[in-house]
């Protein structure tokens, strides 16, 4: 069936340090959602990407959606403490409904 | 203001005994969801409705049951018949179609 792969599961980093995370779908998406979750928290919508090759950006987060559908990455740019959490895509499949990444969780280093 | 609410935060019951999970909201969506999170993994769909009076199952549907009798109620019964029910369980609302999700702040069941 469909599936979206997210990776890393983890990603350790220095405050300041970028971060990114990319999910991979085995067949064309018809958009992409991307979500976050802070510790103990509910998922957060961020931004939704439809069209091919779209890349949409909000302050230090830059959002790609490929040029196949059927990938995505976020980029966070100079991570801060307020950064930590999981991040989450969900790729929108053909009966409407979403089928979600896993999750790449950020971690800063002390 | 908007929003999801679920209760309770924490929940603990005994093996083998029903339980139900409230879900309520006021943002005038007419669909919602019900997702189970395991640590580790990403979210996964129990059951979903798009307008009252009608669900439909999601990929782990066994061992659960939803109704909708209110546009703003979506509760979620864990049975006995959930052989692993020890969870986090996340309510979503939706306007039907490409739209993000508004989750509620999830219900975390314990079953001993």
């Amino acid at each position: 069936g469909q599936q979206v792969m997210q990776i890393p599961q983890y990603q350790h980093v220095q405050e300041g340090e970028d971060f990114t995370t990319y999910c991979n779908s085995s067949t064309t998406l018809s958009n992409i959602q991307w979500y976050k979750q802070r510790p103990g928290g509910h998922p957060v919508f961020l931004i939704q990407l439809v069209k091919s090759g779209e890349v949409k950006k909000q302050k230090r987060l830059t959002f790609q959606f490929g040029e196949a559908k059927k990938n995505s990455s976020l980029h966070i740019t100079a991570t801060q403490t307020t950064d930590v959490g999981t991040y989450f895509c969900a790729g929108r499949r053909s009966n409407y409904q979403l089928i979600w990444g896993a999750g790449t969780k950020l971690i800063i280093k002390p | 203001d908007g929003g999801i609410t679920q209760s309770p935060k924490y929940l603990f019951r005994k093996e083998g005994q029903n339980v139900t999970l409230s879900c309520e909201q006021n943002l005038n969506h007419d669909a919602m969801y019900w997702y189970r999170q395991d640590p580790g993994q990403g979210l996964r769909l129990i059951y979903y409705s798009q307008i009252v009076n009608d669900f439909q199952k999601g990929d782990i549907a066994e061992g659960y049951s939803v109704s909708r009798e209110k546009k703003e109620s979506f509760p979620l019964t864990v049975t006995s018949a959930q052989k692993n029910p020890t969870a986090f369980y996340l309510c979503a609302s939706s306007i039907p179609g490409d739209y993000g999700y508004t989750f509620g702040s999830g219900t975390r069941l314990t079953v001993v």
